[in-house]
């Protein structure tokens, strides 16, 4: 069916540590292609999005490239900040749908 | 330029009552849709409204209902609360009816006991 599959967590790193998070997506067509964040307490931010293949969103530091052959959206940064602790989303959209089908979550914890 | 809105923040509520959540678009924004985010897991899509009229539904029972007034806020009720309603719940705005450039609001928290 159509779903998204992000690796789950809770994952904690060091501050300055490298960060990647695993999403993958089954989907018709080409969907568009979502990172979310939550913070403690808070709504979602978007934080990165692809709208086709070979893309590469990016923002903050974070970035994702839509790779079609592999139906991935992995998340990464190079060097995370204790303000980087969050629940990630990764989602993904169908061309003219109206519906965000979102991952699982996965908690980030950053040490200092 | 506001955000979205959301009211109230947190709610406890007895099981078989019903609710009212309210939610104000942001400015410029025509649509509004609602998710559900249980504890631990991703949003779900419930319904959106576009115009006044509902565009589009998830797999929600029709205990689940929503309106949209001509300001394009929206409220979102639930009938017959069961415990498993107990969940966060996500009102986001965009300017098209695709869901594209959501903007969220910091939702309601619904606890039923």
């Amino acid at each position: 069916g159509n779903s998204v599959t992000q690796m789950e967590g809770p994952v904690t790193l060091s501050e300055e540590a490298f960060l990647t998070i695993n999403c993958t997506y089954t989907a018709t067509g080409y969907p568009s292609l979502f990172w979310y964040v939550q913070y403690p307490g808070e709504g979602l931010q978007l934080l990165l999005k692809a709208t086709k293949a070979d893309d590469k969103g990016s923002n903050k530091g974070f970035e994702a490239t839509y790779r079609k052959e592999t139906t991935s959206f992995h998340l990464e940064k190079g060097s995370v900040q204790v303000s980087d602790s969050a629940v990630y989303f990764c989602a993904r959209l169908r061309g003219g749908s109206e519906k965000l089908v979102f991952g699982k979550g996965m908690k980030l914890t950053v040490n200092p | 330029e506001t955000g979205v809105t959301q009211s109230p923040t947190h709610l406890i509520k007895t099981r078989g009552q019903q609710v009212t959540l309210r939610c104000s678009s942001q400015s410029g924004h025509n649509t509004v849709s609602w998710y559900q985010q249980a504890l631990g897991q991703g949003p779900q899509f419930i319904f959106q409204y576009y115009r006044e009229e509902e565009n589009g539904r998830g797999n929600f029972p029709p205990r689940f209902s929503g309106l949209q007034f001509p300001n394009y806020s929206s409220e979102l009720n639930v009938n017959a609360l069961e415990l498993d309603d107990s969940a966060l719940y996500l009102c986001a705005s965009s300017p098209a009816i695709t869901g594209d450039g959501y903007t969220f609001g910091s939702g309601t928290r619904l606890t039923v006991v």
